[in-house]
């Protein structure tokens, strides 16, 4: 079945560590995302791609980084730069005009 | 940024009632997407209606859209307990490059459906 697949599920970070997120999918799609969910509260965009090779900043870029070196895969970093990491990520695919496919989230806790 | 704010931030109504959820956006929009996220997990598309759309069906789900208003509606008939979840609107930008929209969502509304 097509979709995409988000690991670590949990993931624990210690002050000053990096740590990546995985996130691959199998739906040839073109553009890729990744957001970032508080409790309670909305998604903000971290970073976007639409297409290999090239991706640009979203609102809250500031403290991670991405690439996207194959179509499947959009692995998200989040550096010891960011201050407050502690969030549910969340990927997700397009192939344009017709809505998201999202993951199933990496719940990420600083300890 | 936020682009759209969904009300009420939280909704409880009896099985079997009719919901009925709303989101205001600040821009124009090519189009503005439904999505629905259970506890815990990622958000499953709903529904789609373009801007030059003004009502959209799909099972029990009514969406309308006013572009004068800047507003929009998500109606869920007949609701039923695995119906709770939270709701979140999400709007595309009027200019997309690729035909890929980078989305914008609202805040979600909370949906209990009370047994």
């Amino acid at each position: 079945d097509g979709g995409i697949t988000q690991s670590p599920k949990y993931l624990f970070r210690k002050e000053g560590q990096n740590v990546t997120l995985s996130c691959e999918q199998n739906l040839n799609h073109d553009a890729m995302y990744w957001y970032r969910q508080d409790p309670g509260q909305g998604l903000r965009l971290i970073y976007y791609s639409q297409i290999v090779n090239d991706f640009q900043k979203g609102d809250i870029a500031e403290g991670y980084s991405v690439s996207r070196e194959k179509k499947e895969s959009f692995p998200l970093t989040v550096t010891s730069a960011q201050k407050n990491p502690t969030a549910f990520y969340l990927c997700a695919s397009s192939a344009g005009g017709t809505g998201y496919t999202f993951g199933s989230g990496t719940r990420l806790t600083v300890v | 940024s936020q682009q759209g704010e969904e009300d009420p931030q939280a909704l409880s109504i009896q099985e079997g009632e009719n919901a009925t959820m709303n989101c205001s956006y600040k821009t124009s929009i090519n189009n503005l997407q439904w999505y629905r996220q259970n506890s815990g997990r990622g958000l499953v598309h709903l529904i789609l209606i373009r801007s030059n759309e003004r009502e959209k069906h799909s099972g029990r789900l009514r969406v309308t859209l006013d572009t004068s208003k800047k507003s929009s509606s998500l109606l869920i008939t007949a609701s039923r307990a695995a119906d709770t979840a939270s709701y979140f609107c999400a709007t595309a930008p009027l200019i997309s490059n690729f035909g890929n929209e980078k989305l914008t969502f609202g805040t979600g509304t909370r949906l209990t459906i009370i047994p």
